[in-house]
């Protein structure tokens, strides 16, 4: 099974100031035949479902804010959101989609300083 | 507006049986494939299997693999996890998402519309 970790397990941002989120795969996630890889970022609040924020590691979902932003290639992998607003308190997943099981990070708690 | 809506949780004693059903609106649920995810308490998202748009193939993670199988009923038109055995450590609120490329025989992975969850307690 493909591992994911994250890091940091939880960040503390002031509002407007950048947060970064980092996750590592214990193999790449990058399919060769169509240079794709296979990595999604989720935003997670109390009480709802998860929100898929960004696919093919660096697309955004339609409708998500343009502060949130993915980059990245095999192995490593970044969500950054640019100026953080209160709405994006919210625990963060990467999940990897190249292979079955597909695995999630442990999540990262977000929090305003 | 796409939706997806589980049902069929509840409390259940060790051993028992529970089927969760995934039913859709706003999209062919015939369509997509569909994967159940789950989120026990103070843990994170652990991805649990995957039915194809077919009902063709179907993938398992370890922990569920043999207690836990999926199927399509398409006279209800909905997707069904079938949980047997059920343990403590079942104990979650249960997601279904859709697989957000159509029509492919392999599901890519990837989950774009989200149920709100049923939540399942064995105990």
């Amino acid at each position: 099974d493909i591992v994911m970790a994250q890091s940091p397990d939880s960040l503390a941002v002031s509002l407007g100031e950048r947060a970064t989120i980092n996750c590592k795969s214990s193999q790449s996630v990058l399919y060769n035949y169509n240079n794709k890889n296979y990595l999604a970022w989720f935003q997670h609040k109390p009480g709802q479902p998860p929100k898929l924020l960004i696919y093919w590691a660096s697309t955004r979902e339609s409708g998500v804010p343009d502060r949130f932003s993915g980059s990245g290639s095999g192995t490593d992998f970044t969500l950054t959101i640019s100026s953080l607003q209160a709405e994006d308190v919210a625990v963060y997943y990467c999940q990897q989609y190249y292979n079955t099981p597909n695995t999630f990070g442990q999540g990262t708690k977000l929090e305003i300083k | 507006q796409m939706q997806l809506v589980e049902s069929g949780g509840g409390v259940v004693q060790p051993g028992r049986s529970l089927r969760l059903s995934c039913a859709a609106s706003g999209f062919t649920l015939s369509h997509h494939g569909i994967h159940w995810v789950r989120q026990a308490p103070g843990k994170g998202l652990e991805w649990l299997a995957v039915i194809a748009y077919d009902g063709g193939k179907k993938y398992y993670a370890d922990s569920v693999k043999g207690r836990f199988s999926l199927s399509r009923d398409t006279s209800k038109n909905t997707v069904d996890l079938h949980m047997n055995s059920l343990r403590a450590e079942d104990t979650a609120i249960y997601y279904c998402a859709r697989d957000f490329t159509p029509l492919i025989l392999t599901p890519v992975g990837g989950m774009d519309v989200w149920g709100q969850g049923t939540t399942v307690m064995v105990s």
